[in-house]
Parts: C-alpha cells; structure tokens; sequence
C-alpha cells in the first residue's frame, strides 16, 4: 500500500511568518508531486506541482522536493489568514495516473 | 481553464434510494475522470477511476455493484449511488485530468454532499 504521511496539525503561524508544511511518501517510483489547499467544506484546489528534484517558487509559494530522501515540503512566505485551511499532499502512484493523499495538515494563521 | 462542476451540490434522500451525481468537465476533455470520498475531517479516499468509453477501475473495498461509474463521453461521468444507506453519506468529489495537461494534474469539481435519512 502506498502511502503518503503528513503531520495533521494544526500548525499555527503568525500572520506575516512563513508556514512549512511536510510530506513523506513511500513509492519510490512517484513522479509527480501536488500540493493542495482544501477550506472546509469545500473541495481540493491545485496550488503547486513539482516533478524534479530542488525547488520550485510561485509566488508566495515555494515547493521543495527530495526524492533520495522522500520527502516534498510547502513553504508559504508572508502567510495571511486567508492560507487557513487544510493543505493535502499528493504523489502519483508508480507510472499510474492515481494520486495517493495524505490526511492533511491544518494551518491557522493568526492576525 | 480546466473547471470541473458537480450536480447537485447537496442531496437528501432516503435510505434504500438510488442518487445520481454529475461530473462535467467543462472547458476541456476529460480522459480519464475520478471519484473520490471523503468523510469529515478525514482525507480524499479514492473510490474508482473512469476512462471515457471503457468500464470504471474500482479501489479495493468499494462495491462496484452499489456505486455505478459511467464515463460516456470526454465531458461527462456519472456516479451513482444505489440503495443508499445511511453510512453513505459523505462528500463526494469528482476530479478530471486533461488530455492536454501535465501528466497526472487533476482538477476537482467542488464537490457534492450526499445525506441519506
């Protein structure tokens, strides 16, 4: 079963501070990797993707990703209350076109 | 580009009914389209991926037989929920990927919230 971790939260971050949100996954054959931001009770929106090692920035929105290590994080500069809601990652299974998430973590960020 | 809607947004019925949900990909065509679930505060759990013109591929532990996927056009998948029962209320989430766009993006429609009396 592959899997992809992240730690629930909340992470609370003061307005104006940069929230880094982590990922773990298991399937070394993933490609491709999403960020999503999920507001309650509505459904998932596409923030960023990466497929390559390193990072890559667009806007407030940084990803970095490690596949050696595993690992892809979200970093969100200047966070406003807005950022509040729930943030899924996402890596493509194998060669597959199914994304497997992880449950999530909650970032509130305090005015 | 790339948005997806969902009907109905919200639906009530009873228990031992059949609900329909559309998903329509609107400015683009889909190939493949996606179901997912999610119960409340708990992640997106994929229920089947649909390819337009050929049957669903089920996940493991979904009843294919109570939750009918058709894919009939590039455009257009349904999911319908047959003799609905109370543990089948969730939200229920759509999601396309385009012929045209980065290997595995998908676009999710916003999504509709089933309640089962």
């Amino acid at each position: 079963q592959k899997e992809v971790e992240q730690n629930s939260g909340p992470l609370s971050v003061p307005e104006g501070a940069i929230a880094s949100l982590n990922c773990t996954y298991s399937d070394r054959g993933s490609q491709s990797f999403f960020w999503y931001r999920q507001y309650s009770g509505k459904s998932p929106e596409l923030i960023m993707f990466i497929y390559s090692n390193g990072d890559k920035e667009d806007g407030r929105f940084t990803a970095q990703l490690n596949k050696a290590s595993q690992y892809v994080s979200l970093l969100i500069r200047d966070s406003q209350p807005s950022d509040s809601a729930t943030y899924l990652c996402a890596v493509n299974e194998g060669y597959g076109n199914k994304l497997v998430f992880g449950a999530g973590t909650i970032l509130r960020v305090k005015s | 580009g790339a948005v997806v809607s969902q009907h109905p947004s919200r639906v009530i019925c009873k228990s031992g009914t059949s609900v329909k949900i559309e998903c329509r990909s609107l400015d683009f065509q889909a190939t493949t389209m996606f179901w997912y679930r999610q119960f409340p505060k708990k992640s997106l759990m994929l229920m089947a991926t649909s390819n337009e013109g050929s049957k669903a591929t089920y996940e493991q532990g979904v009843e294919k037989d109570k939750f009918l996927i058709n894919h009939a056009s590039l455009t257009l998948s349904t999911l319908t929920v047959t003799s609905a029962h109370p543990e089948d209320s969730s939200f229920y989430i759509c999601s396309a990927r385009s012929a045209r766009g980065t290997l595995y993006e998908q676009f999710f429609g916003p999504g509709t919230r089933l309640t089962v009396l």
